[in-house]
């Protein structure tokens, strides 16, 4: 299994481009997660997704979308990119809701807006 | 609000030091988690637990859900256990990880 698997690794963007960020996993697990992590702060959740078809927003939603059409696949879009969204950006799975399964992360996507 | 607060925020110690992290949370919770991430930014799932302590190797992870506190510890420390120990939170009926901010450890040869 390759896990969870994230791409790009590194990406500069200039202000107002737009970009999509790739995260799969092979575990067949139902719920997905996209995470910010920004220097001395803890990870904050994006969006998550439930299942195919299903997604919903977490703590810091703005200026990003998603889509979840497979169970595999949970790609992140950024319109209109913004200097407050440098960050490193993590993308998690689990077989079911935080409360009762570990998360499994993927390798983190680093991203500077110019 | 639900909130996670470790301690310390940075920790250097001798390699073969006895190493304790902190970690404290506002409500009740269903588990909690301890991560770990590496300088080259992977993070990784040490423990989940909901009671107790566990072990695997030399850390060790207590909580005690009375006073909503839990401990990470590392025996015998060595160099290659430098790393970033994050705690995280999650809640019945909620799918999402409240995160603490971290711990930075760094372990000198």
């Amino acid at each position: 299994n390759a896990g969870v698997t994230q791409t790009p690794k590194f990406r500069i963007l200039k202000i107002g481009q737009s970009m999509t960020l790739q995260c799969a996993q092979d575990m067949n697990h139902n719920y997905m997660y996209w995470y910010r992590q920004d220097p001395g702060m803890g990870l904050k959740l994006i969006y998550y997704s439930v299942g195919a078809g299903i997604t919903d927003k977490g703590e810091v939603p703005n200026g990003y979308n998603v889509s979840r059409s497979t169970t595999e696949d949970f790609p992140l879009r950024l319109e209109l990119a913004a200097p407050s969204q440098t960050s490193v950006y993590f993308c998690a799975s689990n077989v079911a809701g935080g409360s009762y399964n570990e998360q499994f992360f993927g390798p983190g996507t680093r991203l500077t807006v110019l | 609000k639900n909130e996670v607060e470790q301690s310390p925020q940075n920790l250097t110690a001798q390699e073969g030091e006895f190493i304790t992290i902190n970690c404290s949370y506002s409500v009740g919770i269903s588990a909690l988690h301890w991560l770990q991430q590496h300088p080259g930014g992977g993070i990784v799932s040490l423990f989940m637990l909901s009671s107790g302590k566990k072990k695997h190797g030399r850390l060790i992870a207590t909580i005690n859900i009375q006073e909503k506190h839990s401990s990470l510890h590392i025996t015998a420390s060595h160099p290659r256990d430098s790393a970033v120990y994050i705690c995280a939170a999650s809640y019945f009926g909620n799918e999402k990880l409240t995160f603490g901010t971290g711990t930075r450890l760094t372990i000198i040869p």
